[in-house]
């Protein structure tokens, strides 16, 4: 099983500020199969970034994915008060088995 | 648009079996391509997958799990439903459907969730 690995765990931020938030996977990973989710408390998750770069429908430009292989980064440019919330990666793999990082809480500095 | 709706028991007691329905629209399971699969969260805790069905009726399950699980859908009622047997309480958590993306696996959207709590 690929195991993701999310850091930091908490990332206290102000907004306006810069947001880069990593995922690392223990065996390579296709980057079709990298997916980015946003939860915020209450909530289910909604989708981000699918295929390691592609922004889902709705989602603002301050978004993006990036990586490949083994490290994959999710990036918010500016952010905005409602993007302060929980986010996960998650993988595809053939087998087929999903599965999640631990999650990076996103806080307001 | 496409929406999925959870429901199932808020409680069941240790040992039973919990059944758990996704009813969904804006989509049909009989297109080809199309999947809906289960996850869950314990409180406070991360995602975990549980299984997916596609619309040619391949079932696929987590390995932790598959012995618990069966996953089976209603193609004329838009609906997917999950069975988990032997439930103890470490099952308690928030189970979701989502539809999920043919060729990025991708999981858009989710339903809102429904929480089961497993407590004698």
């Amino acid at each position: 099983e690929i195991v993701l690995t999310q850091s930091p765990g908490t990332l206290s931020l102000s907004p306006g500020e810069r947001a880069t938030l990593s995922c690392r996977a223990s065996q390579s990973v296709s980057s079709s199969y990298l997916a980015w989710y946003q939860q915020k408390p209450g909530q289910a998750p909604r989708l981000l970034i699918y295929g390691a770069s592609s922004r889902a429908t709705g989602i603002p430009d301050r978004f993006s994915g990036s990586g490949s292989g083994t490290d994959f980064t999710l990036t918010i440019s500016r952010l905005e008060p409602e993007d302060f919330a929980v986010y996960y990666c998650q993988q595809y793999s053939s087998s087929p088995e999903y599965t999640f990082g631990q999650g990076t809480k996103l806080e307001i500095k | 648009q496409v929406t999925l709706k959870e429901s199932g028991p808020a409680l069941v007691k240790p040992t039973q079996t919990l059944t758990l329905t996704c009813t969904f629209s804006g989509f049909s399971l009989s297109t080809s391509g199309m999947r809906v699969t289960w996850i869950r969260q314990p409180p406070g805790k991360a995602l975990e997958w549980l299984a997916r069905i596609d619309w040619d009726d391949d079932k696929f399950y987590s390995t932790s799990l598959k012995t618990r699980l069966t996953i089976s859908k209603d193609t004329s009622k838009n609906q997917v439903v999950l069975t988990m047997t032997n439930v103890d309480p470490v099952d308690t958590a928030t189970y979701y459907c989502a539809r999920t993306q043919y060729g990025y696996n991708s999981l858009d959207p989710w339903g809102q969730g429904t929480l089961v709590t497993v407590s004698s």
